[in-house]
């Protein structure tokens, strides 16, 4: 195990739903990053929190709205989405935000929107 | 901008033979180079990473990589496949911009062991 956690682990929603993705890490991190990770698609970095701060949002759409209360924890609530938001999200948490930094994934949350 | 290519798709090996595993890279700047593991149903593991130091890079699980600046390569290899190592492996390039950490992943390798 890495040390990060995501719950739920499967979420079928309508694309009229509110559901929210929880990310915990474990490592004493201060950075932590949603990614997007679709069938045959290279992995999408979505948002890079630091120190709590967002400092990354990379043209997502602002049916994605990411939360992070504290250093340990970042959500990413989810409203009104489309089928082709159907995905697996990723997160991850890095001691800093420096490029030599490693950055450790969760198992990740399998998303199915009908 | 970085950029990273993994040349092949598939790759089917048999167990105990070698594995060779192709990435090629661009960037701007003095690069980090990662390789990450994706087990089924399961979330990504760092193998190893590259950060300017030595060159011949030393991972888990017997893999190493070799980061070669004049042909921009970062393959990696394992000198006798396990079935245990079939997964998806991803090459991920970090540039050292200012700014933060940004990482950029390749469309990953799937790799088959066969008996």
């Amino acid at each position: 195990e890495t040390g990060v956690t995501q719950t739920p682990r499967h979420l079928v929603m309508g694309m009229t739903n509110k559901k929210s993705l929880k990310c915990e890490q474990h490592l004493g991190h201060n950075a932590m990053y949603w990614y997007k990770q679709s069938a045959k698609k290279p992995l999408e970095l979505m948002f890079v929190y630091s120190l709590e701060e967002r400092v990354e949002n990379n043209s997502v759409p602002s049916r994605f709205s990411p939360e992070c209360p504290n250093s340990s924890h970042l959500f990413l609530h989810l409203h009104t989405l489309q089928p082709e938001d159907s995905a697996l999200y990723l997160c991850a948490s890095s001691h800093g935000t420096g490029t030599e930094e490693t950055q450790y994934f969760g198992p990740g949350t399998r998303l199915l929107v009908l | 901008a970085q950029s990273v290519t993994q040349l092949d798709s598939h790759v089917s090996v048999s167990e105990g033979t070698p594995v060779l595993l192709r990435c090629n890279y661009s960037s701007s700047y003095s690069p980090s180079l990662f390789w990450y593991v994706q087990h089924p149903n399961k979330g990504l593991q760092l193998l190893l990473k590259y950060t300017s130091a030595a060159t011949l890079v030393k991972g888990i699980n017997g893999f190493e990589a070799e980061f070669k600046k004049s042909e921009t390569s970062f393959h990696l290899t394992k000198p006798s496949a396990h079935m245990s190592d079939a997964a998806e492996y991803f090459c991920v390039v970090s540039d050292r911009r200012g700014g933060g950490n940004k990482l950029t992943f390749g469309t990953g390798t799937q790799l088959k062991v066969e008996l």
